[in-house]
């Protein structure tokens, strides 16, 4: 069965810091979508990144950066120098292409404090 | 370009009363999803529609829940009659597709007392 493991509960870090948010899935499908979202304090769930399982290209976009190794099951979210700003539960997401193909299944999210 | 609008973004009410949620997607999204969120944990979903048709309700407590989606736009997610348990944020979401990027309302609290 399909299921997305976020190991780190809360992380805290000073501002500037850089911070490496894990994600471990598992599927049997061979073509399969990974998420990220952000949920900060206000409860609404922002889209940040979708991948498909054939692209295993690294993406930067400004101070975020995921990395996604097929090898590992992995698909792990890098801030770098945050701030205040990127404090938020950050949410890693699978969707399968031929089982119920839309349905997002969610971690149980990674709270991150990042104190000034 | 307007997001997902969902009302009403708060809502207590006593046991065993219904009550309804309503949502808008985004304009020209065809798939559209209600999902259920407990304090702490990830969404979960509850019914799927692509279009009209409910595609995936397999979560949907059908003893109690229902939904529609009328003219595959606006959707509505009523609980009749609401348990202690059902205290949660509920989220509607839409996406152009299935597989694509899911984009996500502001949510409705439920408190139920």
């Amino acid at each position: 069965a399909q299921k997305v493991t976020q190991a780190q509960t809360e992380i805290s870090v000073v501002e500037k810091e850089d911070v490496t948010l894990d994600c471990v899935y598992e599927t049997r499908d061979t073509t399969y979508y990974l998420f990220w979202y952000k949920q900060p304090p206000s409860g609404e769930l922002v889209f940040l990144i979708r991948r498909n399982s054939f692209d295993e290209q690294n993406e930067i976009s400004g101070r975020y950066s995921w990395n996604f190794q097929k090898s590992t099951s992995s698909f792990n979210f890098t801030i770098t120098a945050s701030q205040v700003v990127d404090s938020a539960v950050y949410f890693c997401a699978l969707s399968e292409e031929h089982n119920q193909g839309g349905k997002l299944i969610f971690g149980q999210g990674t709270e991150l404090s990042v104190k000034p | 370009e307007a997001g997902v609008v969902q009302s009403p973004r708060y809502k207590i009410i006593e046991k065993k009363q219904p009550v309804a949620f309503w949502c808008n997607p985004i304009s020209g999204h065809n798939t559209l999803y209600w999902y259920l969120q407990n304090l702490g944990q990830g969404p979960e979903l509850l019914i799927r529609y692509e279009n009209e048709e409910a595609v995936d309700d397999s979560q949907l407590p059908k003893d109690r829940f229902s939904a529609e989606r009328l003219k595959g736009v606006d959707s509505t997610l009523k609980i009749q009659p609401a348990e202690l348990g059902d205290s949660a944020v509920y989220l509607c979401a839409s996406s152009q597709d299935r597989g694509y990027e899911q984009y996500f309302g502001p949510g409705t609290r439920l408190t139920v007392t």
